[in-house]
């Protein structure tokens, strides 16, 4: 267990809706990272918040959009879902910005 | 980030010591080597890092050549549940933001 929480664990929706996905660092961790994990993409990185300033930026569609809330968790929103959002989204966090970071179980994302 | 290569897969018996190699040969001088590892879609896991020392965690060894130039990562006694794939990651000089995930050597543990 490394102490990160996602919820939900899988979410199923249609084409064109929009989800919320959840983030909890672990206890004492400031920066937040957001990953996509598809089969065809293999694990990239999305976007980074530091203390609830976005730090670092990925290849991060303008569909998507992430914050880091003052108790330091995020959400990733994700809207306008297509077929090829369908993945595996997981959450990392670190003590600061940089060093060595610590996943969550990830949420499992299924647009039909 | 430095381009990393590994091997796409292998094998090791359990019990055995499992090396894994990785070439980062245009790493720079302050950037470190970090090995993660996923096992079946569960989240990634951080393994260890070093810069030019090796390094040993209750995990795993990290032998990192004088040259820093290549890396080998030591699980000295293999079990089944290391069955994973194991990630060589050089993030740039000014922070490991962006974390990138090549496609990582595929170990299987065999009984």
């Amino acid at each position: 267990d490394s102490g990160v929480t996602q919820t939900p664990k899988h979410l199923i929706t249609a084409t064109g809706q929009r989800v919320t996905l959840r983030c909890s660092p672990r206890s004492g961790d400031l920066s937040v990272y957001w990953y996509q994990q598809s089969l065809d993409q293999g694990l990239q990185f999305l976007i980074q918040y530091y203390n609830g300033e976005e730090r670092a930026k990925g290849n991060i569609l303008e569909r998507f959009s992430a914050q880091q809330f003052p108790d330091l968790h995020s959400e990733l929103n994700l809207s306008s879902l297509e077929l090829g959002d369908s993945a595996l989204y997981f959450c990392a966090s670190s003590v600061g910005s940089g060093g060595e970071q610590f996943f969550g179980p990830g949420t499992r994302l299924t647009v039909l | 980030d430095a381009k990393t290569t590994q091997p796409t897969s292998m094998d090791c018996a359990e019990g055995r010591a499992a090396n894994l190699p990785c070439n980062h040969s245009t790493i720079s001088g302050n950037e470190y080597v970090y090995w993660y590892r996923q096992i079946h879609s569960q989240g990634p896991q951080y393994i260890i890092h070093g810069l030019k020392n090796n390094e040993t965690n209750e995990m795993a060894s990290l032998i990192i050549t004088e040259d820093r130039k290549s890396s080998t990562l030591i699980l000295p006694h293999a079990t089944l549940r290391d069955t994973a794939v194991y990630y060589c990651i050089v993030p740039n000089s000014f922070g490991n933001e962006k974390l990138t995930f090549g496609t990582g050597t595929r170990l299987t543990i065999i009984p």
